[in-house]
């Protein structure tokens, strides 16, 4: 039972690269996020998901994409990364979906991500 | 718009001393869930407590402790006779209709021997 997949694990781009995280679920949950960790401003929330086809903007959403075709897997994408992206960048799901948010999240491990 | 504030950056204490940690919380939703998560220094994140905005009853597992207080909107969280394995970042959080989970910036607990 794998749970939530994050890969990389580490990453170093250059200003202006861009890239894809990708994160997959075996859980069948509705719900997926991505939020990113910065030092004393805790977790914050780049985008989230409901369901297959339907993203939304979570807090910080500018310089990040997503999309949800299929129910497992939800990447975000760096369209052209920037130093101020530096971050480790979490995905989470859970069994809520449209309806109902109640549910504990579970997360991925985390991916580093450097830009120089 | 919904907000956790962890006032406490950073708390140091001896192990098997009792230690709270505080969470206010802003929220103009009369239904809504918190949470409280665990972050050890390997990093995963750790789920530790949900509560329902509708159940103001505290709860006790083992060695923790949660007070939820509406008149206060609080929702704090103690840890009795703290272990060195208490040592992590520990989150806050709230949801509200959609399930946007917004986090608190965390509080920094170090126990030491």
């Amino acid at each position: 039972n794998a749970g939530v997949t994050q890969t990389p694990k580490f990453q170093v781009l250059k200003t202006g690269q861009s890239m894809t995280l990708q994160c997959a679920q075996d859980m069948n949950h509705e719900y997926m996020s991505w939020y990113r960790q910065d030092p004393g401003m805790g977790l914050r929330l780049i985008h989230y998901s409901v369901g297959a086809g339907i993203t939304d903007q979570g807090e910080v959403p500018n310089g990040y994409n997503v999309s949800r075709s299929t129910t497992e897997d939800f990447p975000l994408r760096l369209l052209s990364a920037a130093p101020s992206q530096t971050s480790v960048y979490f995905c989470a799901s859970s069994y809520s979906g449209r309806s109902s948010y109640n549910s504990p999240l579970h997360f991925g491990n985390g991916t580093r991500l450097t830009v120089t | 718009a919904q907000k956790v504030t962890q006032a406490q950056t950073e708390i140091s204490v001896v192990e098997k001393e009792d230690v709270t940690l505080d969470c206010v919380y802003e929220t103009r939703d009369t239904t809504y869930y918190l949470f409280w998560y665990k972050q050890p220094p390997s990093g995963e994140l750790v789920f530790l407590i949900r509560r329902n905005s509708f159940d103001e009853q505290n709860e006790i597992s083992g060695r923790y402790s949660w007070n939820f207080q509406k008149s206060t909107s609080s929702f704090n969280f103690t840890i009795t006779a703290s272990q060195v394995v208490d040592s992590a970042v520990y989150f806050c959080a709230l949801s509200e209709a959609g399930n946007k989970l917004v986090f608190g910036a965390g509080t920094i607990l170090r126990v030491k021997s």
